[in-house]
This record gives C-alpha cells, sequence and structure tokens, in this order.
C-alpha cells in the first residue's frame, strides 16, 4: 500500500537553531501534501497546505516566515522550524494523497521535536 | 468554519463487547467527508473509515460501522467485538468535498479492558 515516510522521527535541538523535517511519498507522486501540529494530548491542527512548485498556503495564525515549507518534487516536502525555541516543542505529522484516483490520505509517521 | 466536536475525552469497553464513540460537526456545506481515524501510541494516523455526505448509506469496514445523522450533524463509531489492538486514541474528522484539508476533532481515548 501506500507509504508516507517522515524524517527523522524525532529530533532534540538547541533554541535558536533550525531544524528540517521531510516528508516523502514513497510509491506514488503528490501534488499536494499537508502539514499538522499535534501538541500533547490533544488533537491535530492543520499549519500549511504543500503546493508542489508553488508557494505552500498557511492556516491562520501559523507564521510562515517560521515555518517554511518547500515541496520541490511531487514526493518530497520539507517544513523547516527556523530559530526555534521550546514553545515549537510538538508532534509534526504530514499527509498526502496519490494524485491519480480517488484514494485516501496517507500520514507519515510523525516527527517528534523538542526544543531545549 | 468547520468544527468537530467530539464530547467524550475517555472510554472504556470490555474485551468482545461493543462500543460507540460520539461525533458531532457543524458546517454550511451539502457536500462533504467525514473520517474516522485511529492514533495508537506509535502516533501512526490509521485511517478506520470514511463516509461521502451525499451517500445516505451507513459506511462499514468489518467490524467497524459509523451512524451517519446528516440532519442532526451526528457521525458515530460503532465499534463491534472490540479487541485488544483496538486500543487508541480515535478522532472524528471533516473535509469539504473536492478539498482535502481536515479538521480534527479532540479524539476520543479508547480502552480495552481484557
Amino acid at each position: 500500500g501506500a507509504v508516507v515516510s517522515q524524517h527523522p522521527s524525532w529530533v532534540i535541538c538547541k533554541s535558536g537553531t533550525s531544524v528540517k523535517i521531510e516528508c516523502r511519498s514513497l510509491d506514488f507522486q503528490a501534488t499536494t501534501m499537508f502539514w499538522y501540529r499535534q501538541f500533547p494530548k490533544q488533537s491535530l491542527m492543520l499549519m500549511a497546505t504543500s503546493n508542489e512548485g508553488s508557494k505552500a498556503t498557511y492556516e491562520q495564525g501559523v507564521e510562515k516566515d517560521k515555518f517554511l515549507i518547500n515541496h520541490a518534487s511531487l514526493t518530497l516536502s520539507t517544513l523547516t522550524v527556523t530559530s526555534a525555541h521550546p514553545e515549537d516543542s510538538s508532534f509534526y505529522i504530514c499527509s498526502a494523497r496519490d494524485r491519480r484516483g480517488n484514494s485516501p490520505l496517507h500520514f507519515g509517521n510523525g516527527t517528534r521535536l523538542t526544543v531545549t | 468554519a468547520q468544527t468537530v466536536t467530539q464530547s467524550q475525552p475517555e472510554m472504556s469497553v470490555q474485551e468482545a463487547e461493543t462500543v460507540t464513540l460520539s461525533c458531532t460537526y457543524d458546517t454550511s456545506e451539502s457536500d462533504y467527508y467525514l473520517f474516522w481515524y485511529k492514533q495508537p501510541p506509535s502516533r501512526q494516523m490509521i485511517l478506520v473509515i470514511r463516509q461521502e455526505a451525499y451517500k445516505q448509506q451507513n459506511a462499514t469496514e468489518n467490524r467497524f460501522s459509523v451512524n451517519f445523522q446528516k440532519a442532526a450533524k451526528s457521525f458515530s463509531l460503532k465499534i463491534s467485538d472490540s479487541q485488544l489492538g483496538d486500543a487508541a486514541m480515535y478522532f472524528c474528522a471533516y473535509s469539504d468535498f473536492g478539498n482535502e484539508k481536515l479538521t480534527f476533532g479532540t479524539g476520543t481515548r479508547l480502552t480495552i479492558i481484557p
């Protein structure tokens, strides 16, 4: 079945540094990918929609300069958390759908970010 | 804006019994999708079942079925013959027709009692 791979699965970084998270569709092409954020014991909140070859669309309240999204190919989207702060610590999950047909969204296995 | 409400933060059920998880939503759209996702401790989001709003027939997937009440904007999930592997967080979610952005509820943590 379709697989979405997210890397790294966990990362610890110091305040002020930047962290890049990758989301890859392994056996299908995705023109659109989505980035979600999940705080402990809370629901998933959509951060942005990543569009291949164009700028990402950010949800209200999400700082586009802080959460940089690049969707350079049909199989890869990256989320870079710039100048990370402890409040950015969270679980980040991406999702993607095969651009062919009416298949459901596939989620990555998530990335746990801890900023110290 | 669409909203999804899950009023049961936690539920528990005896193994082999049946449990129903509640979900209500609010939208002004007539065509949309509703979903139930399962998130086990691994944090992987797993699609359990999907319902298209224009279909009156309730979706079923093996032991999982929904009770979709469009007029009441209610979308409950019934799990029959509960198994230990069903223990997880369950999220109800909504998306507009033709839009893959998901709006999630706050989740229900399901515990299976052996």
